[in-house]
């Protein structure tokens, strides 16, 4: 089975330009996650996803960041525009069961 | 301070033991779980606990839990150098939602 997969793996821009990464979870998982993971640190959850409706995006910095779940199965994660302290990698995940949740290999932003 | 604090870094010998800590402060996260992440790489779900169980063993890892601490240990056992990696202890918290938050991860160095 295929695991939660994310794409791109690596990202540069330059700072004021817009990205955007995209997620496409396991088969069947209702539940989606993005997570932002600075330097050294945990992940952090950015927005979870029921289905497509946005249940829980209190830590998404509205100003800049948008996400979408059409169809309630792909998801994609926009910064517009990014700025040098958004340089991270963005971790996808996703659940079915409420006990674990996997997670992609996440795409790796660097703004300069 | 963090809702889940863990030691920054642990070194360890090939074939010893080696213990991850962690503290939470939700006394009524529901489970608790420890994820593994190498370089590059996303979270893998080495394993979980019920916070029921005071106990968890799975071939090499041991997870101990006390509840009354609110303290959680992974023990992985005869340490390998494919055992090198960030191991974040996550716990879910009380509200029904599964929404791990991830503690800042402790760095294995496993040497010969």
């Amino acid at each position: 089975e295929a695991g939660v997969v994310q794409s791109p793996r690596y990202k540069i821009i330059e700072k004021k330009q817009p990205v955007a990464f995209w997620c496409n979870p396991i088969s069947g998982h209702n539940t989606l996650y993005w997570y932002r993971q600075n330097l050294g640190q945990g992940p952090e959850l950015l927005i979870r996803y029921e289905n497509e409706e946005a249940v829980d995006d209190s830590q998404l910095p509205k100003d800049r960041f948008s996400a979408e779940r059409l169809k309630g199965v792909d998801s994609t994660l926009k910064i517009q525009p990014a700025e040098l302290g958004d340089s991270a990698v963005y971790l996808c995940a996703s659940s079915h069961r409420e006990t674990e949740a996997f997670f992609g290999q996440g795409t790796r932003l660097t703004v300069v | 301070g963090e809702d889940v604090e863990q030691s920054l870094f642990l070194s360890v010998r090939e074939g010893d033991s080696s213990v991850i800590n962690c503290t939470y402060t939700d006394s009524s996260s529901t489970y608790l779980y420890w994820y593994k992440q190498e370089p590059g790489a996303g979270l893998q779900l080495l394993t979980y606990i019920f916070s029921n169980m005071d106990m968890k063993q799975d071939q090499r890892l041991t997870v101990l839990l006390n509840k009354k601490d609110k303290h959680l240990s992974l023990r992985i056992a005869d340490t390998q150098t494919g055992d090198s990696a960030i191991y974040f202890c996550a716990e879910r918290k009380s509200g029904g939602s599964y929404i791990p938050t991830f503690g800042r991860g402790t760095s294995l160095i496993v040497h010969p």
